[in-house]
């Protein structure tokens, strides 16, 4: 069946800080990618999105490839800083699927101390 | 703009004791509707989801049901909570194709915390 893998956490970074979260999956087909990161306390927002392979999401300095030939769409930033701090969520969405449902991997906290 | 509301924001229940969660959607009509559970420390586990009001289905067999009463208003309830249906509730929505924005997203509630004494 479809999954999402993510590297595990907590990844602890200082201010300023080069970050990439990793994510692979399996899916039949092309699949939709999502980036979600939820803040302490709050539901998840959506960070960036790709719907095909090569497109680049980009966010609030954020930035992941589709790349379908590794099946991967790593998250990346090249200065964090401490409000950066959250948990990131990889997820997939199967295509076609009417119902829209998500896979998501397990999450990976990242910890931005200054 | 499309906005979703979750209450109560958190909620502390005995064992055995009902449960209703309420999740509304304002902005748009006819969306697919989500509940997703997330337990301490781990990720997110869709337990229902609904393409219209009345329609309803379960992704994990458990001690929680769903009703979609209104088109954009969303309900998971229990008879008897247990211990372990403690966690961070979640509602989400996807809109439809006349909305405006994506079709191809879901957009999240702020989550209710339940904890189960």
């Amino acid at each position: 069946g479809d999954s999402v893998t993510q590297m595990e956490g907590p990844v602890t970074l200082s201010e300023e800080a080069f970050l990439t979260i990793n994510c692979t999956y399996t899916a039949t087909g092309y699949p939709s990618l999502f980036w979600y990161v939820q803040y302490p306390g709050e539901g998840l927002q959506l960070l960036l999105k790709a719907t095909k392979a090569d497109d680049k999401g980009s966010n609030k300095g954020f930035e992941a490839t589709y790349r379908k030939e590794t099946t991967s769409f790593h998250l990346e930033k090249g200065s964090v800083q401490v409000s950066d701090s959250a948990v990131y969520f990889c997820a997939l969405r199967k295509r076609p699927d009417s119902w829209g449902k998500l896979q998501f991997g397990a999450g990976t906290q990242v910890v931005v101390t200054p | 703009s499309q906005t979703i509301h979750q209450w109560p924001a958190t909620l502390v229940q005995p064992v055995g004791s009902p449960l209703s969660l309420e999740c509304t959607v304002e902005g748009t009509s006819n969306p697919n509707l989500y509940w997703y559970r997330q337990a301490a420390g781990r990720g997110l586990q869709l337990l229902f989801y609904s393409v219209g009001i009345g329609q309803i289905s379960s992704e994990v067999p458990q001690n929680l049901s769903a009703s979609r009463p209104q088109d954009r208003q969303f309900i998971l309830s229990s008879k008897k909570l247990l211990l372990s249906d403690s966690g961070f509730y979640l509602c989400a929505f996807m809109g439809r194709a006349r909305d405006r924005g994506s079709t191809d997203t879901q957009y999240f509630g702020p989550g209710t915390r339940l904890t189960v004494l």
